[in-house]
């Protein structure tokens, strides 16, 4: 069956980076890609922006372009995320989502467990 | 930018009655298109709908969704007590979200 596992909770200091991985299992990794969600406490989702698994074109939106990164490594069926220059603001549970493609569309149908990242001094 | 609104912001209701989602776009859209997730707390989301009304794989039929234009609609039949959770409508960008809280 279709996992996504992710790596454990991070506590950082704001201006560090982190890095939170979502290893995949029970399909062909590179045929679907990934997209990074985030949730702040209490909060809605947030889509933060999709990696294709099969060739790493990515696609972030306006808000972290500059901050992020977002990888795989298809010899170990990990997609990973890094976010730069961390602020309180950025504490939240960051989850990995498989992502399927309807035109210019997307849907997410499954979801790791999350990361919860906290920034504090 | 389509903006999602969801509502109401709370709904009470008992095992056994339907809920009402709605979720409505800031402009009409093009296609029929919407997804919706269910969360429970201290869960990831869970795909229930797809494309335009196409439950995802294990959902139940009491599930359905609907809609057009600014108006999309997911609802529920039957409240089940694990049905009780947070309800999110998701086109590119997600909803704020709709709690169905047991009355």
């Amino acid at each position: 069956q279709v996992q996504l596992v992710q790596s454990g909770a991070e506590v950082k200091s704001p201006g560090a980076s982190v890095k939170v991985a979502c290893k995949a299992s029970g399909y062909s990794f590179t045929d679907y890609g990934f997209s990074w969600v985030r949730q702040a406490p209490g909060q809605g989702l947030e889509w933060m922006g999709w990696l294709s698994s099969s060739n790493g074109n990515t696609r972030y939106i306006e808000k972290f372009q500059g901050r992020v990164t977002m990888t795989t490594d298809t010899s170990t069926s990990t997609a990973y995320m890094e976010l730069r220059s961390l602020t309180s603001g950025d504490t939240a549970v960051y989850y990995c989502a498989r992502t399927l493609w309807f035109g210019d569309l997307y849907y997410f149908d499954y979801w790791g467990q999350g990361t919860l990242v906290t920034v504090s001094s | 930018e389509i903006v999602l609104t969801q509502s109401p912001g709370t709904l009470s209701l008992s095992p056994g009655e339907t809920a009402t989602l709605s979720c409505r776009a800031s402009q009409s859209l093009s296609s029929n298109y919407m997804a919706w997730y269910q969360q429970k707390p201290g869960q990831a989301p869970r795909l229930l709908v797809y494309g335009a009304s196409s439950r995802a794989t294990g959902i139940p039929d009491r599930f359905s969704a609907s809609g057009s234009g600014t108006d999309f609609t997911l609802t529920i039949s039957r409240l089940e007590p694990e049905d009780f959770a947070v309800y999110y409508c998701q086109r590119k960008t997600f909803g704020q979200g709709t709690k169905v809280e047991i009355k």
